[in-house]
């Protein structure tokens, strides 16, 4: 049981490039979700998704992609990376209203 | 517009001092967490609480749901609690409201 795997760790991006940051959690977890967090702010919803095949947007989900074809994985799309998506991205996952179970966290530059 | 306002930002506390850490929101909520995060990012939650007081170990979490309010509390602290608290809600539509987070730093 490997709960929240995210990859990758550390990425830098050139301005223009694309790239998926990869999430799969082995929980059968309903609720999957992508956060960015930047300093002085709390995290902030990117997409989120309720379930195999339904995703939603969240609080910023502008230059960002999401699918979910399977309950496991729950890819994050960067579609044209920008300096402004210099972040920490964190992919959590739950169970209904239960715990969250947070990946590592991918910390990703953009120059 | 913050749904969840945490206090104090930064704490500093000698090793062996009592902690504590609040948190204030304006949603209804079905769930309140307290989450931790060490230096090298990762987050893991502590307490999920709906009413009432939690306590494992060192630590207890207590809500007031009347009042919209939560305490983080750490008994006898330690250098190894050094760590990033963030208080966060579940609120309509089974989406998270984080706060920002206090960072608290245990001296030896």
């Amino acid at each position: 049981n490997a709960g929240v795997t995210q990859t990758p760790k550390f990425q830098v991006l050139k301005t223009g490039q694309s790239m998926t940051l990869q999430c799969a959690q082995d929980m059968n977890h309903e609720y999957m979700s992508w956060y960015r967090q930047d300093p002085g702010m709390g995290l902030r919803l990117i997409h989120y998704s309720v379930g195999a095949g339904i995703t939603d947007q969240g609080e910023v989900p502008n230059g960002y992609n999401v699918s979910r074809s399977t309950t496991e994985d729950f890819p994050l799309r960067l579609l044209s990376a920008a300096p402004s998506q210099t972040s920490v991205y964190f992919c959590a996952s739950s169970y209904g209203g239960e715990r969250p179970f947070f990946g590592q966290g991918t910390r990703l530059t953009v120059v | 517009k913050n749904e969840v306002e945490q206090s104090p930002q930064n704490l500093t506390a000698q090793e062996g001092e009592f902690i504590t850490i609040n948190c204030s929101y304006s949603v209804g909520i079905s769930a309140l967490h307290w989450l931790q995060q060490h230096p090298g990012g990762g987050i893991v939650s502590l307490f999920m609480l709906s009413s009432g007081k939690k306590k494992h170990g060192r630590l207890i979490a207590t809500i007031n749901i009347q009042e919209k309010h939560s305490s983080l509390h750490i008994t006898a602290s330690h250098p190894r609690d050094s760590a990033v608290y963030i208080c966060a809600v579940r609120g309509p539509g089974n989406q998270f409201y984080f706060g920002t987070g206090t960072s608290l730093t245990v001296i030896p």
